[in-house]
């Protein structure tokens, strides 16, 4: 059973501060993967995408991978009340015939003004 | 640019009642689409996906089918719908050479009563 896991939360976080997310994946043979934020009643909207082990940065965001212990991160520098949302982690391989990703059931993230 | 659309965005329908729900992607060719349902407290499950007309692959077996009549366009139906098919039905795609990129429609929330 391909699973991914995270930490439902909440998680709050003062504004400002670094908000840290977490997510492990049991499919080694997952090569993406994915931060989504879903506000609520909303779709979930796509953050940023990493596939190599290491850091990967845009903005405030910080993605990390780490494939030997089927981890990966997501940092959120100088939060914002506005980044309250819930955070979905998705691992799995895109494009070909066998695409599909596999979803953690997310964390909800508080930033408190 | 390309855009997705669902409707209707929102549904009530008795259990028992069919169901047909409706995404179509505007500005692209060939795209990979697929249905994940979102109930409450679960995480985001993939339903179906399709990397061509008339090529379905089914990750859940269950009172839910799914159809491709057109390049862009993805339907979801149900003879007969049960109190469990409730949730938050979201359509997505990627182009079929990307593998890092996964968009998400607005969604389409069933409540079976």
């Amino acid at each position: 059973q391909k699973e991914v896991e995270q930490n439902s939360g909440p998680l709050s976080v003062p504004e400002g501060a670094i908000a840290s997310l977490n997510c492990t994946y049991s499919d080694r043979g997952s090569q993406s993967f994915f931060w989504y934020r879903q506000y609520s009643g909303k779709s979930p909207e796509l953050i940023m995408f990493i596939y190599s082990n290491g850091d990967k940065e845009d903005g405030r965001f910080t993605a990390q991978l780490n494939k030997a212990s089927q981890y990966v991160s997501l940092l959120i520098r100088d939060s914002q009340p506005s980044d309250s949302a819930t955070y979905l982690c998705a691992g799995g391989n895109l494009g070909g015939s066998q695409g599909n990703l596999i979803f953690g059931k997310g964390t909800k993230l508080s930033v408190k003004p | 640019s390309q855009t997705i659309h669902q409707w209707p965005a929102t549904l009530v329908q008795p259990v028992g009642s069919p169901l047909s729900l409706e995404c179509t992607v505007e500005g692209t060719s060939n795209p990979n689409l697929y249905w994940y349902r979102q109930a409450a407290g679960r995480g985001l499950q993939l339903l179906f996906y399709s990397v061509g007309i008339g090529q379905i692959s089914s990750e859940v077996p269950q009172n839910l089918s799914a159809s491709r009549p057109q390049d862009r366009q993805f339907i979801l139906s149900s003879k007969k719908l049960l109190l469990s098919d409730s949730g938050f039905y979201l359509c997505a795609w990627n182009p079929p050479t990307s593998t890092d990129t996964q968009y998400f429609g607005p969604g389409t929330r069933l409540t079976v009563l």
